[in-house]
């Protein structure tokens, strides 16, 4: 079955420490890994996806196949980081379903 | 360039009622996907639209149905209407590209839907 799992709901730090949010991921084939984020307020909007292998906002994640996981890091959290964070897939294609993970909500504090 | 809009933002609802949820996509996007978010959950995928014939199903019950138009907005209805169904609606638009893979889903604000 397909399945993204994120198995922290709270990730607290300070700002300046360096954050990692899990996810590990179960799907036969070949997907394609996203992290979509939502600040306060806002509405839920992509972060980054793994296949265009860049960084966003200091942000990076590498897709580790043989772990089947898509973790997402930043060497030093800044207070506006703080929102919930989703871990997505999709087999892409013509057919665009989002799979997500239940999210982990990140607290930066000062 | 207008983003996507959904109506109502809440909504109150008695179970077994009938309701419809309107989604406007993003200009230049022929493509709609609508999702339910439970509290404390990620978005669930409900069913996505393509130029009018709906385009793939997840695991939710026939009496959650959908509609596109022309213009390429939509509406999902959901009838006989039970307590779980209580959750965020979003959907998210999108753009065929060549091949027809799609680009980025762009999510609307969400309509807050709750059944008592």
């Amino acid at each position: 079955a397909q399945r993204v799992t994120q198995p922290e709901k709270l990730l607290s730090v300070f700002k300046g420490a360096p954050v990692e949010l899990k996810c590990n991921y179960s799907y036969s084939g070949s997907p394609e890994l996203f992290w979509y984020v939502q600040y306060s307020r806002q509405r839920l909007q992509l972060l980054l996806r793994h296949i265009s292998r860049e960084s966003i906002k200091g942000f990076t994640a590498d897709l580790n196949k043989g772990e089947t996981s898509f973790h997402l890091k930043k060497p030093f959290a800044q207070e506006e980081d703080s929102a919930m964070y989703y871990c997505a897939l999709t087999s892409g294609g013509g057919y665009n379903k989002l799979i997500f993970g239940a999210g982990t909500r990140l607290a930066v504090h000062p | 360039e207008t983003g996507v809009t959904q109506s109502p933002t809440h909504l109150i609802k008695t179970r077994g009622q009938q309701v419809t949820l309107r989604c406007s996509s993003q200009s230049g996007h022929n493509t709609v996907s609508w999702y339910q978010q439970a509290l404390g959950q990620g978005p669930q995928f409900i069913f996505q639209y393509y130029r009018e014939e709906e385009n793939g199903r997840g695991n939710f019950p026939p009496r959650f149905s959908g509609l596109q138009f022309p213009n390429y907005s939509s509406e999902l209805n959901v009838n006989a209407l039970e307590l779980n169904d209580s959750a965020l609606y979003l959907c998210a638009s999108s753009s065929e590209k060549g091949g027809r893979e799609l680009g980025e889903q762009f999510f609307g604000p969400g309509t807050r839907l709750t059944v008592l």
